[in-house]
């Protein structure tokens, strides 16, 4: 049984289409996140919802949309995807209280060409 | 907002030495600091964490330190296997659900 369980893995694109990443868990958790990790393996928080309420939005260009319909999905779309988007992105669930570990999914590496 | 640095960002020991990866953190408001092994294609897991009311927790053979005056705090891997070989993330629990985490490590352990 996946815990958080993210598709596709793999995501071959060209510039300027839109593309969704969907992320699912079954940990019964109230917090989700999206994180993008670089070339250079840096880990950078882009969003979080608590209970499919909006808490973290980073500096993330509006082309990134992330949707809640229920606590246990988060899924994030893309609009005009640009060279600079390709990277791997990770889904990450928590139980969202007082500090508590992240669960990650196995990411979505995107690529754009 | 919390700010992490991670040091060294690479690390080749030999089998069955020990290996040490340090992280300060900007914010004395953090509170929860766990540790993140990733291993290639896959999410980072989580090996080990420690709580700002204590200094220091141990598991089999990985260990955590914190110093809270100093802002920093410490994995320490003691008689490294090959498979130890990964990239380590520190990272620190800010609030409001905010975990900022470190450049990563990448450490390399030689048979």
């Amino acid at each position: 049984d996946t815990a958080v369980s993210q598709t596709p893995k793999y995501l071959v694109t060209q510039m300027g289409n839109d593309k969704s990443i969907k992320c699912e868990q079954n940990l019964g958790h109230d917090t989700m996140y999206w994180y993008k990790q670089d070339s250079k393996k840096f880990l950078k928080i882009m969003f979080s919802y608590n209970n499919k309420e909006l808490i973290i939005n980073e500096t993330v260009p509006n082309r990134f949309s992330p949707k809640s319909p229920d606590k246990a999905h988060l899924n994030l779309h893309i609009n005009s995807l640009e060279l600079g988007d390709s990277a791997v992105y990770f889904c990450a669930s928590s139980p969202g209280h007082g500090g508590s570990p992240l669960h990650f999914g196995n990411g979505t590496r995107l690529t754009v060409t | 907002g919390e700010n992490v640095e991670q040091h060294p960002s690479t690390l080749s020991v030999q089998e069955g030495d020990s290996a040490v990866i340090k992280c300060t953190y900007s914010d004395s408001a953090s509170n929860y600091f766990p540790w993140y092994k990733q291993e290639l294609g896959k999410g980072p897991q989580l090996i080990i964490d420690i709580r700002s009311n204590v200094g220091e927790k141990k598991d089999q053979r990985i260990a955590v330190t914190l110093n809270k005056t100093a802002k920093h705090f410490s994995l320490h891997i003691t008689e490294t296997q090959p498979e130890d070989s990964a990239v380590y993330f520190c990272a620190a629990y800010y609030n409001n659900n905010d975990m900022r985490f470190g450049a990563g490590t990448r450490l390399t352990v030689k048979p």
